[in-house]
C-alpha cells in the first residue's frame, strides 16, 4: 500500500473556474478527512466521512464547495465558482476506527 | 474553544544540543494529543501521540494537564531532525492544528 494518494499534485485555474480534487485513502481505512491549509498556517479540518457517510462538515466548507465518497473508498472535493481566496494546499487524511490520520501529499490550488 | 498554540516560529540549535518544541492546547474534557513531522519535500506523518507513551526518533512528550502542555523534547539533536512540526489535538473526529514550529539543526 504506498499511502493515502491524491491527485492532481498542483492545479492552476482562473477565478470563477470549477475544479475537483481525488483522495485514494489507504485501502482498509473507512474514515476520510479533508483539510485546508494556508502559508504560515496547520492543517484546518474541512469536513469528515465514514465509509460514505458525510458526518461532518467544518464551517469553512462554504456552499461553494462539495464533498463527495460515493461508494466509501475514493473521495472527490469540488470547488465550484473559485475565488482567490481558495488557494491552498488541500490535504487528505484517512484512519481506521480510534487510529491516528495518515495524510496525503495534498493538491496544491492556485487562482490566477 | 479548543486551540493549539505552539508560541515559537523557528528554533535553531546545534547539533548535538538539547531541543524541546514548545505546545499548549485549550481543551474542555480529557484531550488525545499528537505531533506530526513534515520533512522538506515529504508529507505530513505521525511522529507519535501521547497515549502511546513512546520514544519516536529519540522524541518524547509528556501530557502535562496542569499547565494544559505538550512539548516535544529531544535531548541531542540530529541534523536529520530539521524538519517543520506541528502539535495536534483530536476534537471528536478532526485534529486542530497548531501553526507549526521549524526546527532547523546546524551542524
Amino acid at each position: 500500500d504506498t499511502g493515502v494518494s491524491q491527485n492532481p499534485r498542483h492545479k492552476i485555474t482562473k477565478r470563477g473556474q470549477n475544479v475537483t480534487f481525488r483522495c485514494d485513502p489507504i485501502s482498509e481505512h473507512n474514515r476520510l478527512y479533508w483539510y485546508r491549509q494556508t502559508l504560515g498556517q496547520g492543517p484546518e479540518f474541512l469536513t469528515y466521512f465514514q465509509n460514505e457517510a458525510q458526518l461532518e462538515k467544518s464551517r469553512l466548507l462554504s456552499d461553494r464547495f462539495s464533498a463527495e465518497r460515493p461508494k466509501g473508498s475514493f473521495s472527490t472535493l469540488e470547488i465550484q465558482r473559485t475565488e482567490q481566496g481558495d488557494s491552498a494546499m488541500y490535504l487528505c487524511a484517512s484512519s481506521g476506527p480510534n487510529q491516528p490520520q495518515h495524510f496525503g501529499d495534498g493538491t496544491r490550488l492556485s487562482i490566477l | 474553544a479548543q486551540r493549539v498554540t505552539q508560541p515559537e516560529k523557528l528554533l535553531s540549535v546545534f547539533k548535538g544540543a538539547p531541543v524541546e518544541l514548545k505546545c499548549n492546547y485549550s481543551y474542555s474534557g480529557s484531550p488525545e494529543l499528537f505531533w506530526y513531522v513534515q520533512y522538506s519535500r515529504q508529507r505530513l506523518q505521525l511522529l507519535l501521540r501521547h497515549i502511546s507513551r513512546e520514544s519516536i526518533k529519540g522524541f518524547t512528550a509528556d501530557l502535562n494537564k496542569g499547565e494544559t502542555s505538550f512539548h516535544l523534547k529531544k535531548p541531542f539533536a540530529q541534523e536529520e531532525d530539521s524538519a517543520m512540526y506541528y502539535c495536534a489535538l483530536r476534537h471528536g473526529n478532526k485534529l486542530v492544528f497548531g501553526a507549526g514550529t521549524i526546527l532547523r539543526v546546524k551542524s
